[in-house]
């Protein structure tokens, strides 16, 4: 079993739609990222967190420790919101790039 | 402020040869991070420095190599590639090793032929 699970592994929208990204974990954390990948390669980061929520324009993350679980809402979701939604927690120790990722989510929003 | 820059943007090299990936990190921060990432595996940490010293070893056989030097400017060394080396290579930066955001370049492709 993976450290990091990420659902649905894809997911297709209508522009406007809410959308919603799961990820569970299975380890100890200090921090749970958010990142957003674009066809290309390049890496976005779009939240760090370890308790509670956080907002960012239309984009929502919650994470709830004692359940090992965070999600990533987009609110009226866009074209260019479409992108590869990936999960990752680290511990720190001390080594906070040490990251475990999810295999990430693809969403496709169409027009 | 520039972003993380990583380069070349593209390589290819042939089995058995040897290969060397730049990042330059954000000005002012200390912190770089090696990450691989494949179709299959996905992504993975590769190391981690600070202030020059590696912090912390992802789980990669020893033909992968860092540092990083008194700029703050890292490079990643690969010995002996294999098709399998084949991926994108993601270094991302940080003010420090715990508690502040990270912050990616776009990325070295490397193909192994």
């Amino acid at each position: 079993k993976n450290e990091v699970e990420q659902s649905p592994q894809n997911l297709t929208a209508q522009e406007g739609e809410f959308i919603t990204i799961n990820c569970s974990y299975s380890v100890g954390i200090s921090a749970l990222h958010w990142l957003q990948q674009h066809p290309g390669g390049g890496i976005v980061s779009l939240f760090m967190l370890s308790s509670g929520k956080k907002k960012h324009g239309r984009l929502i993350a919650t994470i709830n420790i004692q359940e090992k679980h965070s999600s990533l809402h987009i609110t009226a979701s866009h074209p260019r919101d479409s992108a590869v939604y990936i999960c990752a927690v680290g511990n720190y120790g001390g080594s906070q790039g040490n990251l475990i990722f999810g295999k990430g989510t693809k969403l496709s929003v169409k027009p | 402020k520039a972003g993380v820059t990583q380069t070349p943007r593209y390589l290819i090299k042939t089995r058995g040869q040897q290969v060397t990936l730049s990042c330059s990190p954000i000005s002012g921060h200390r912190s770089v991070s090696w990450y691989q990432q494949t179709p299959g595996q996905g992504l993975q940490f590769l190391f981690e420095y600070f202030s020059e010293t590696q912090r912390n070893k992802g789980n990669f056989p020893g033909r992968f190599s860092g540092r990083q030097f008194s700029n703050s400017r890292s490079e990643m060394n690969v010995s002996t590639l294999e098709l399998g080396d084949s991926a994108l290579y993601l270094c991302a930066s940080s003010l420090r090793v715990d508690g502040s955001p990270l912050h990616f370049g776009n990325g070295t492709r490397l193909t192994v032929t």
